[in-house]
């Protein structure tokens, strides 16, 4: 039972450069979220999709784009890296945002740690 | 962007010590959840409360969903190694989208 994986688990970049962090869940969710965390800041939302074919900014998107590949990948790109993003990223998952039993539950992955030099 | 003020930022104490954490914002919150996170590991979500003054233990946690609906309080009886990590309370406004996180407790516990 995987649950929500992330790859890859380390990254180092130099400014300038691009990447695309994968996500994937195996729970049939049709909530994905990417989230952010920097010491002291707690977890800030980047992007969500709450369905497939669609997605929403969230509190810090600049810089980052997204693809709802299909249900299952959710994928995070950066298209030219800059110091700030350094910080450690997690993709999450949930039930329906409004009609699950559940929605509260976000089930995250064990992170990327990313940094930018 | 919506705030949750999580205190305290760290705790150290000694195994078996009772430890309390609490979390207010500034709006009202009609959900409030209390997540850990283990060191390299994403968050995993302790309890979820629904309703003011709703007290509810998850084992040795103990959770409360404060009156006026802007406090939660997470209480950790008897401590033990374990528990080391990071406590995030979280709750989702208006919009069920977003989840806005507190900036976390961190508990170490000398054994």
């Amino acid at each position: 039972n995987a649950g929500v994986t992330q790859t890859p688990k380390f990254q180092v970049l130099k400014t300038g450069q691009s990447m695309t962090l994968q996500c994937a869940q195996d729970m049939n969710h049709n909530s994905m979220y990417w989230y952010r965390q920097d010491p002291g800041m707690g977890l800030r939302l980047i992007y969500y999709s709450a369905s497939e074919g669609t997605t929403d900014k969230g509190e810090v998107p600049n810089g980052y784009n997204v693809s709802r590949l299909n249900k299952r990948e959710f994928s995070l790109r950066l298209e030219s890296a800059a110091p700030s993003q350094t910080s450690v990223y997690f993709c999450a998952s949930s039930e329906d945002l409004l009609f699950g039993l559940d929605w509260e539950k976000l089930f995250f992955g064990s992170g990327t740690q990313l940094s930018v030099l | 962007g919506q705030q949750l003020n999580q205190s305290p930022q760290s705790m150290f104490i000694q195994e078996g010590e009772d430890v309390s954490m609490n979390c207010t914002s500034s709006s009202i919150f009609n959900t409030w959840l209390w997540y850990k996170q283990d060191p390299g590991e994403g968050p995993v979500l302790l309890i979820a409360l629904y309703k003011a003054g709703e007290l509810t233990s998850n084992g040795r946690l103990t959770a409360q969903f404060g009156i006026t609906r802007k406090d939660s309080f997470l209480n950790i009886s008897a401590s033990i190694p374990s528990d080391v990590g990071i406590y995030f309370c979280a709750g989702p406004i208006y919009n069920f989208n977003k989840f806005y996180f507190g900036s976390g407790t961190k508990l170490n516990v000398k054994p």
